[in-house]
């Protein structure tokens, strides 16, 4: 199980998009519609933000939205704010119940 | 609202076994609906799986940690445990345990994370 493949830094200006790509393999991101996305601020634990490639948790704001094309899951956050700032992870399903982590990503609101 | 706690050791020496217990409160342990797992995340690095485990006891691991890891449930105490064996400095870690979701296979709720940090 290798490490998914994510940039390891972007940033933008409030009220701008951005995008995040996460890319794996053929056995895993391209395999399974079973990808998600988790937020995680300095010193917290991770909060799920996107779930099945681009379903949303309850409470999870509609600017985060996922999409998926081949071996590559991308997170998309729209209007930047600067509570967005912290890291992102994807995580892939793998098959037989295991799970694979992107090497995460640090989002800068400049 | 579902919580998790982990538990245990926060120093532990090179070569013997690092322990972790997550107890689980506001929710049942026991729904098929879920797998419970743990999660690892080395001072200022990324996120790495290392194991999942059914109420019923079926586990599944991270290949590369494989070898060293034994996760455990006891229902009755609402509580899943890891153990990493032969630890060495690379073990250094914050250690999470959450919910897997079914079939989602998503993690939520996280546990706020313990920091075991091998030395001697």
């Amino acid at each position: 199980q290798s490490a998914l493949t994510q940039p390891a830094s972007v940033s933008g200006s409030p009220g701008q998009s951005i995008t995040i790509s996460c890319t794996g393999t053929s056995s895993d991101v391209g395999s399974y519609n079973l990808v998600s996305w988790y937020q995680q601020h300095p010193g917290k634990a991770p909060k799920l933000m996107i779930y099945e490639v681009s379903k949303r948790p309850s409470g999870v704001s509609n600017r985060f939205s996922g999409s998926k094309s081949g071996n590559t899951a991308s997170l998309t956050i729209s209007g930047l704010q600067a509570e967005d700032e912290a890291d992102y992870y994807c995580c892939s399903y793998a098959g037989i119940s295991t799970l694979v982590f992107g090497g995460g990503t640090k989002l800068t609101v400049l | 609202q579902l919580q998790l706690q982990e538990s245990g050791p926060g120093l532990v020496k090179p070569s013997e076994t690092l322990s972790l217990t997550c107890t689980v409160s506001g929710g049942s342990i026991s729904s098929s609906n879920y797998y419970w797992g743990w999660i690892r995340q080395p001072p200022g690095k990324g996120l790495e799986w290392i194991g999942s485990i059914y109420y019923s006891g079926s586990t599944y691991y991270n290949s590369s940690l494989k070898s060293r890891v034994t996760i455990s449930v006891d229902t009755s105490k609402k509580q899943f445990s890891l153990k990493l064996s032969s630890v060495t400095a690379a073990d250094t870690a914050v250690y999470y345990c959450a919910r897997l979701l079914l079939p989602e296979e998503s993690f939520d709720p996280w546990g706020q994370g313990t920091l075991v940090t091998v030395s001697s």
